[in-house]
Parts: structure tokens; C-alpha cells; sequence
């Protein structure tokens, strides 16, 4: 069974702190996404990453690949309130588009 | 005009009945899935069909019966509602293939009482 580790689980910081979230695994993947979730909501795409290594900008959002494809980062620079929500990353592998999801990360930023 | 749209909402109903959740695309996706979220909202893939064939089915309790009339169409229907059904249900569509952007629905928060 592939498991994604998240951390932290949880992570309530100020407005304007930098924040890194992780996300584990011991499963090599072919790709890995980030979603974010808000309340009521289904998760919405911020990246997809393919390359061991890889590294991707999304304005304050920076995402990146282990070399080995079995983990990956998510680092969020001078957080704001419409940051808040639940991070999750997924792993996919094989052809059937499996996305496997990780454990989640529930972050909120305050004013 | 909602890219992935399941219906209803809510659903509160009790133990031993049979309830079913509907979900349409309208993005052209060959491929649907259902999640299944739980209350430390951990997602779990529960079945994904690519051109109304099954092509993924996790362990899930043969009482869930995915169907899938056409592309566009995934509904999930549960017989014999158990408490531990209570969840959030997700549908999904994407392409299939790697690194493909899957599209969730609004959810279906089930409470079985």
C-alpha cells in the first residue's frame, strides 16, 4: 500500500511568515500534485511535478520533486489569510490516473 | 455551468437504506472516479472508469455499486447504509493518463444516522 506522510498536520501562523509543508512517501511515484481544499469545497490543482529534482514557482508557492520521486515539498513565502485551507498532495502512478493522496495539511493564516 | 456536478448536497438518512449519488461532467473527460473523504479528511480513491469500463476498484464493501451510464455520467449507489458510510463522497473526472488534472465535484456530505 503507497502512504503520503504530511507534515505538519496542522499549522496556524501570521500573516507574512514563510511556511514549508512536506510530504513523504517510501513509494516512488511517476508524478506528484498539489491540491489545496477549502471548506465545502472539492480539491482544486495548484501544480503537477514530473522530474526527480524539479522545482516549480506559483507566484508566493514554490513546489518541489525529491530527486528519487518519493517526496515532495511545498513552500509558501510571506503566507496571507486567502492561503488558508487544507493542503494535499497525491502521487500517481500507473496508467489508470490513481492519484494517491497524502494525510493533508490544515493551514490557517491570521491577520 | 459547473465542471463536475453530483447531487445532493447533503444527504441524511438512516441506517439499512439504499441511497444513491449522481455526478456528471461536462468537461469532455473520458475517465470518473468516486473518493471517499473521512472526518480527518484523508481521501481515498473508492472506483474510476475510463469509457464507462471499471478500471480502478479499491477494497471497498460490494454494498457500493459504481455505474456508469455514459462519459459523462458516474453515480455511486450504496445499499444497506452502515454508520461508518458517514463521509464526504467525491467525484472526479480527468484524462486519463499521467500527470493529468483531475476536476473534484462540491462533495456529498453523507450522515448516516
Amino acid at each position: 500500500t503507497q502512504l503520503l506522510e504530511q507534515s505538519p498536520q496542522f499549522l496556524s501562523i501570521q500573516e507574512g511568515e514563510n511556511l514549508t509543508v512536506y510530504c513523504n512517501s517510501s513509494s516512488v511515484f511517476s508524478s506528484l500534485q498539489w491540491y489545496r481544499q477549502e471548506p465545502g469545497e472539492g480539491p482544486v490543482l495548484l501544480v503537477t511535478v514530473v522530474t526527480g529534482g524539479e522545482v516549480k514557482k506559483l507566484k508566493r508557492l514554490t513546489f518541489q520533486f525529491g530527486d528519487a520521486r518519493k517526496d515532495s515539498s511545498l513552500h509558501i513565502t510571506a503566507a496571507q489569510p486567502g492561503d488558508t485551507g487544507l493542503y494535499l498532495c497525491a502521487g500517481i502512478t500507473g496508467t489508470a490516473s490513481k492519484l494517491t493522496f497524502g494525510t493533508g495539511t490544515r493551514l490557517q493564516v491570521t491577520l | 455551468d459547473t465542471a463536475v456536478s453530483q447531487t445532493p448536497k447533503y444527504l441524511v438518512t438512516q441506517m439499512g437504506n439504499d441511497k444513491s449519488i449522481k455526478c456528471e461532467q461536462n468537461l469532455g473527460h473520458d475517465t470518473m472516479y468516486w473518493y471517499k473523504q473521512d472526518s480527518k479528511k484523508f481521501l481515498k480513491i473508492m472506483f474510476s472508469y475510463n469509457n464507462k469500463e471499471l478500471i480502478i476498484n479499491e477494497t471497498v464493501p460490494n454494498r457500493f455499486s459504481p455505474k456508469s451510464p455514459d462519459k459523462a455520467h458516474l453515480n455511486l449507489h450504496i445499499n444497506s447504509l452502515e454508520l461508518g458510510d458517514s463521509a464526504v463522497y467525491f467525484c472526479a473526472s480527468s484524462h486519463r493518463g499521467l500527470n493529468t488534472e483531475a476536476f473534484f465535484g462540491q462533495g456529498t456530505r453523507l450522515t448516516v444516522v
